[in-house]
């Protein structure tokens, strides 16, 4: 079936300007998590969504940084006024069930941002 | 907080040598353990999976053994291809609250013919 889906997969910015990012997670995965992968390192968290509402935001690192997932499905990341150091690796990934330790999260192949 | 120590890279070795890959990990209670793998061009995707002490994850001839005395999680193979060359990510899952995974830096391996 369908995996995670990411758009756009590249996405050049010049600093100050406003970006969007789409995830489109599997199909009835009701668990969605971003996170962001600098040049050389590991995946760091974001944000996870349980249904609509964002269960845990405490990886966001300020508040130009903005997640919504409207109807549970589809979600979208949005950065304002995009810095240098935003640039990085956004991925988005999904799970099948109510976010338990044991669940298997299913990865995008992520957007690639970079800010001029 | 909980945190995952991954063996520096990169790794090269010859085709058909032994791997292992270590990783170790700080956490409170009792995490999921995890191995993604990121091949050139593509995306993570999960390797194996341990969920409790002593559980061994094994996937396309690697295994890792969950050893909860060392805090410990090594990847190994018994006999390396070339198609293995890729970026390996030990992660781990908290116990209790909201799923984010925690990863390690990475390492690189290179595999050779």
């Amino acid at each position: 079936g369908a995996g995670v889906s990411q758009t756009p997969s590249n996405k050049v910015t010049e600093k100050g300007k406003y970006v969007e990012l789409r995830c489109d997670p599997i199909s009835g995965h009701t668990a969605l998590y971003w996170y962001r992968q600098s040049l050389g390192q590991g995946p760091e968290f974001l944000i996870y969504f349980q249904g609509t509402g964002a269960a845990d935001d405490s990886g966001l690192p300020n508040d130009r940084f903005f997640a919504v997932r409207p109807e549970g499905s589809v979600s979208t990341l949005k950065i304002q006024r995009t810095e240098r150091g935003d640039s990085a690796v956004y991925l988005c990934a999904s799970s099948s069930t109510s976010g338990s330790y044991t669940d298997t999260q299913y990865f995008g192949p992520g957007t690639r941002l970079t800010v001029l | 907080g909980n945190s995952v120590t991954q063996m520096e890279g990169p790794v090269t070795l010859s085709e058909e040598a032994f791997l292992t890959i270590n990783c170790t990990y700080t956490a409170t209670g009792y995490p999921s353990l995890f191995w993604y793998v990121q091949y050139p061009g593509e995306g993570l995707q999960l390797l194996l999976k341990a969920t409790k002490a002593d559980d061994k994850g094994s996937n396309k001839g690697f295994e890792a053994t969950y050893r909860k005395e060392t805090t410990s999680f090594h990847l190994e193979k018994g006999s390396v291809q070339v198609s293995d060359s890729a970026v390996y990510f030990c992660a781990l899952g908290p116990s209790s609250g909201a799923q984010k995974l925690v990863f390690g830096q990475g390492t690189r391996l290179t595999i050779n013919p």
